[in-house]
């Protein structure tokens, strides 16, 4: 079975300062990993993915995460926080064998204060 | 090129009344998915569609809901006799899995149901 874990529901970092989400996943064949991002009173909107190609993704709006399988882990960073980062993120697993099924975190919350 | 779409985007009932939630995914995507978010919470899957296969329902809460999709494009999600507990915001996404390795999903902005 598949599941992703995210954890802290609510993270807070200075404007400036590193940005970092995390996210565990469980899948028994190897992944399809996602990170989409929601701003207040909007759907949600693809900020990376990781397709079996480079293990470094690089995404939108500076982000970019790193896939380790040993840890299995996809966490999320940027270098500098901007205030138009506060939106709630969610991580995202997908296995084509289970018919492209979506496994979505609980989401995470990032406050940036200035 | 259009995005997926949802109508209504708020939708107000009265507990005990069905509605019904619309989906027009993107043209040529063969998964389309519904999802509710309610508030402060992240999603919860209820039902997907692939291509002609029997869609997987396994997500949806109670036989008070379900979904059809017709013709492989648009989809309709009807909840009957409406609870409070229904009230969220209901996401469409679909995706294009087999046809050019394009795995993720694309959202549409949701329509909000309010039950009073």
């Amino acid at each position: 079975a598949q599941s992703v874990t995210q954890l802290g529901s609510h993270v807070s970092v200075s404007e400036g300062a590193l940005v970092l989400l995390r996210c565990n996943y469980s899948s028994s064949v190897p992944p399809y990993l996602f990170w989409y991002v929601q701003y207040p009173n909007q759907g949600l909107q693809l900020l990376l993915k990781y397709t079996s190609a480079a293990t470094l993704v690089k995404g939108i709006n500076g982000f970019e995460a790193e896939f380790k399988k040993s840890e299995t882990s996809f966490h999320l960073t940027k270098p500098s926080a901007h205030m138009s980062d506060a939106a709630e993120y969610f991580c995202a697993v997908s296995v084509r064998d289970t018919g492209n099924q979506f496994y979505f975190g609980t989401g995470t919350s990032l406050t940036v204060i200035p | 090129g259009a995005g997926v779409s949802q109508s209504p985007s708020n939708k107000v009932t009265e507990k005990g009344k069905d509605v019904e939630l619309r989906c027009d995914p993107i043209s040529g995507h063969t998964a389309l998915y519904w999802y509710r978010q309610s508030l402060g919470q992240g999603l919860e899957f209820l039902i997907y569609f692939q291509g002609n296969s029997a869609p997987d329902k396994s997500g949806l809460p109670s036989d008070r809901f379900s979904a059809e999709r017709t013709g492989g494009s648009v989809s309709t999600l009807t909840i009957q006799r409406t609870q409070q507990e229904d009230s969220a915001v209901y996401l469409c996404a679909s995706s294009s899995p087999r046809k050019t390795g394009d795995y993720e999903q694309y959202f549409g902005p949701g329509t909000r149901l309010t039950v009073t």
